[in-house]
């Protein structure tokens, strides 16, 4: 059973289209975040929900709206993709307060022709 | 702000030989620091972690990292490398305490090759 699962595992679409990625845990967890990992794999951070609230937002174009109808599910819709959006986003989750780390979706791969 | 520093993009090693992969971190007070692993095509694995306690931390896969506060590093080692430890190893840092509004702020990984 799967801890954090994101869907779909790829997705190719044009420029200018919106697309959304999901995200759900059942760890249990109130946090929630998502990361974009480039070409030269380097990870950072996008945005945080904890409990449905928005709580870290970081430099990210408007385009990028995510939404978080309960504390397990995050997802992220982006409207007019360009080409520099072609990424891996990665959907992860932590119980908020806690010293431990985060878990890790498998990820999703976002190709923009 | 915190950050972190991997020094060495690509790391390649022979298969039964020891495994240095360095972390250094920028921080004002200790933070909590981890290891991931991420092998191809997939999402990343929590090696191990430092929060509070003993320095020598332990992790899966063999691995094991040793906070060094005065060098302000955090290196993973592991004693002979095996062909199935080839991946992309990320250092990350968290503020310590309990925020919910900290984030884990990852290095630019390091990935290790493993050469028969």
């Amino acid at each position: 059973d799967t801890a954090v699962s994101q869907t779909p595992k790829y997705l190719v679409t044009q420029m200018g289209n919106d697309k959304s990625i999901k995200c759900e845990q059942n760890l249990g967890h109130d946090t929630m975040y998502w990361y974009k990992q480039d070409s030269k794999k380097f990870l950072k951070i996008m945005f945080s929900y904890n409990n449905k609230e928005l709580i870290i937002n970081e430099t990210v174009p408007n385009r990028f709206s995510p939404k978080s109808p309960d504390k397990a599910h995050l997802n992220l819709h982006i409207n007019s993709l360009e080409l520099g959006d072609s990424a891996v986003y990665f959907c992860a989750s932590s119980q908020g307060g806690s010293i431990g780390g985060y878990t890790f979706g498998s990820g999703t791969r976002l190709t923009v022709v | 702000a915190q950050s972190v520093t991997q020094l060495g993009s690509h790391v390649s090693v022979s298969e039964g030989a020891l495994v240095l992969l360095r972390c250094n971190y920028s921080s004002s007070v200790p933070p909590y620091l981890f290891w991931y692993v991420q092998y191809p095509n997939q999402g990343l694995q929590l090696l191990l972690k430092y929060t509070t306690g003993a320095t020598l931390v332990k992790g899966i896969n063999g691995f094991e990292a040793e906070f060094k506060k005065s060098e302000t590093s955090f290196h993973l080692t592991k004693p002979s490398a095996h062909m199935s430890d080839a991946a992309e190893y990320f250092c990350a840092v968290r503020p310590s305490g309990t925020g919910t509004a900290s984030k884990l702020t990852f290095g630019t990984g390091t990935r290790l090759q493993v050469t028969l």
